[in-house]
């Protein structure tokens, strides 16, 4: 099946600092990246999506200057999140789709374990 | 797309099948039913997904009943690797690149 890759698996920052978490899609181009959060014991929220070479539509409540997306490949999108605070650590996860006509299936990440002290 | 309703948690002896239930009542004609998996930590897993018919793959079984407001996930014979939190999902598709909304799912745990 498709393979999407995320990275870092895991990473542990100071409060203020930008962190920047990658997912690409390894043998399929994906016109649409989704970004998920998920806090302990709660289901996957989503919160942005992303499309390729156009600005990402941001869920409500979900702070377009605080977590910037970049989608400018056909394999890779980007999340950033700018100057995290504790509040922020969470866990974070891509999915791909491979676009509309073939979109039967979305393929997930492994995620990103944010950490932020 | 339509809420579904699943059991909060299970448990399942290893090598026993595992039944899974899942209502979605107010299911459209164009959704389909989705189930993916969560093992801690990690990112969701493809499971299978149907229309109307029952459908078989190498993972697991899925039964939608007539009216297809219920369906079930099938583990044949569970192993403690399918302990995991079990998401049933309706979804419209195709016709554009939505993303899947996740509900509170089930974990099921595989007992030795």
């Amino acid at each position: 099946g498709a393979v999407v890759s995320q990275h870092p698996s895991r990473v542990i920052c100071k409060s203020g600092t930008s962190v920047k978490i990658e997912c690409r899609s390894l043998d399929f181009q994906a016109t649409t990246m989704f970004w998920y959060r998920q806090f302990p014991k709660q289901s996957l929220m989503l919160m942005a999506t992303s499309n390729e070479g156009s600005k990402a539509t941001y869920e409500q409540g979900v702070e377009k200057d605080k977590f910037l997306i970049n989608h400018a490949s056909l394999t890779l999108s980007t999340l950033t999140v700018t100057s995290a605070h504790p509040e922020d650590s969470s866990f974070y996860i891509c999915s791909a789709s491979a676009g509309a006509a073939t979109n039967e299936k979305l393929f997930f990440g492994s995620g990103t374990q944010l950490s932020v002290l | 797309d339509a809420k579904t309703t699943q059991p909060t948690s299970m448990d399942c002896a290893e090598g026993r099948a595992a039944n899974l239930p899942c209502n979605h009542s107010t299911i459209s004609g164009n959704e389909y039913v989705y189930w993916y998996r969560q093992i801690h930590s990690q990112g969701p897993q493809y499971i299978i997904h149907g229309l109307k018919n029952n459908e078989t793959n190498e993972m697991a079984s899925l039964i939608i009943t007539e009216d297809r407001k219920s369906s079930t996930l099938i583990l044949p014979h569970a192993t403690l690797r399918d302990t995991a939190v079990y998401y049933c999902i309706v979804r419209v598709v195709p016709g554009s690149a939505r993303q899947l909304t996740f509900g509170s799912g089930t974990q099921l745990t595989v007992l030795p």
